[in-house]
């Protein structure tokens, strides 16, 4: 079975600094990993996504993500933190599920904290 | 204007009742699918489908029904058998029979038990 872990429940960081919310995945075959971002009382939004090639993603608003096959992680990082990053961040990796259908699976989200 | 309707966006639901929350997309994706978002949980898929009459139980379809009769709509039917279903509930399209493209999500239905 998949899963995803993000093992911080909140990530502080001030404005200004650089900022990384981690995430390590398990799945069968090749990862295809995303990041998404929520705002309060909002959908998801996607960020980047990982699929093959050069480990280091870039994406949306200065995010990238550096993948690890070795070490199973997906961090997601951003050189300068700015107040309005602050949201609650999602890693999800997408996977076979049962019958051959595909499936994506979500972890439970790292509420990212950037103080003036 | 494409992407993912949810209605509505707040629903109350008497004990014992069913509730049906529409989610409605123009972007002519195959893929849908149900999330359920609690504080402190993340996101738990309710089910999902891959192609037009036919779809797959999630982790957690205890409850819930689905149907998908048109490619564009993917509602969902909180039933009484849901004992807890105060939560945000998500609707989400992919393009199907890929694996290496991203989820898009609408804005979300909060469901509240009263």
């Amino acid at each position: 079975a998949q899963s995803v872990a993000q093992p911080e429940d909140q990530v502080n960081v001030a404005e200004g600094n650089p900022l990384t919310v981690k995430c390590t995945y398990s799945v069968s075959g090749n990862p295809y990993l995303f990041w998404y971002v929520q705002y309060p009382n909002r959908g998801l939004q996607f960020l980047l996504k990982y699929i093959t090639g050069d480990n280091l993603v870039k994406g949306s608003y200065g995010f990238e993500a550096e993948f690890n096959k070795s070490q199973t992680s997906f961090h997601l990082k951003k050189p300068s933190a700015l107040v309005s990053d602050s949201a609650l961040y999602f890693c999800a990796v997408r996977g076979q599920g049962s019958g051959g259908y595909q499936k994506v699976t979500f972890g439970t989200g790292t509420k990212l904290q950037v103080i003036p | 204007d494409g992407g993912i309707t949810q209605s509505p966006k707040y629903l109350f639901r008497k004990e014992g009742q069913n509730v049906t929350l529409s989610c409605e997309q123009n972007l002519n994706h195959d893929a849908m699918y149900w999330y359920r978002q609690d504080p402190g949980q993340g996101l738990r898929l309710i089910y999902y489908s891959q192609i037009v009459n036919d779809f797959q139980k999630g982790d957690i379809a205890e409850g819930y029904s689905v149907s998908r009769e048109k490619k564009e709509s993917f509602p969902l039917t909180v039933t009484s058998a849901q004992k807890n279903p105060t939560a945000f509930y998500l609707c989400a399209s992919s393009i199907g029979g890929t694996m290496n493209t991203e989820a898009f999500f609408g804005q979300g239905t909060r469901l509240t038990v009263v």
